[in-house]
């Protein structure tokens, strides 16, 4: 176990719906990346928080948003879904001098 | 053009044998490159992690390899277990990510070991 963990487990939702997903960081790390993981693909990043901001953005579109709270906790919103954001969202936290990041067990998110 | 291809796409092997995994990237320069295994429906694991200038790194039965000249890197699985199956990711930092832990991933090799 990394310490990371995510939820929901899975998720279904319609298309145009929006969506919330949480993590909660390894204690102490306050760095988090959020990946979208379409089956059969690597993972992509999306964005990467530290200390509450944003502070860098893969090609994603606005309707991906994140958020990250005092305790490093972290969301992330995706607004208008599409059938294309179907796929496992994993979110992976880092501290200190490290640059290792530890992956949670992801979130498994339907768009139908 | 991915700038991490890995090869095979999937693999099947027997129980005890051993095999060799492939990641060819384009990333340069690169300040670190892993392998990760991912079991099905969880997030990635970190096996070994190499500097550009290492060019081995072993894990138990998971030895890594990287030729920073051909930009070639393989993971050798000895004497496979059923529960080496999974995808293995190679996973590759650019050194100059722009202040942020930016991570170019493969696509991974699925590895099914048969008894």
């Amino acid at each position: 176990e990394t310490g990371v963990t995510q939820s929901p487990t899975h998720l279904i939702k319609t298309r145009g719906q929006q969506v919330t997903l949480r993590c909660s960081s390894q204690s102490g790390h306050n760095t988090v990346s959020w990946y979208q993981q379409a089956l059969g693909q690597g993972p992509q990043f999306i964005f990467q928080y530290y200390r509450e901001e944003e502070n860098g953005r893969g090609n994603f579109p606005p309707r991906f948003s994140g958020l990250q709270f005092p305790n490093y906790s972290s969301e992330l919103n995706v607004n208008a879904l599409e059938l294309d954001d179907s796929a496992l969202y994993l979110c992976a936290s880092r501290g200190g001098y490290t640059d290792t990041q530890y992956f949670g067990p992801g979130t498994r998110l339907t768009v139908l | 053009k991915n700038q991490v291809e890995q090869s095979p796409q999937s693999l099947i092997i027997l129980e005890g044998k051993n095999c060799t995994l492939q990641c060819n990237y384009t990333v340069s320069p690169f300040s670190n490159l892993r392998w990760y295994k991912q079991d099905t429906g969880r997030g990635p694991v970190s096996l070994t992690i190499m500097t550009f200038s290492e060019n081995t790194k072993s894990n138990g039965r998971y030895t890594a390899t990287l030729d920073a000249d051909t930009k070639q890197s393989s993971l050798h699985i000895t004497a496979s277990q059923l529960s080496d199956s999974a995808s293995y990711i190679c996973v590759v930092s650019p050194m100059f990510s722009g202040g942020y832990n930016k991570l170019i991933f493969g696509a991974g090799t699925r590895l099914a070991v048969h008894p």
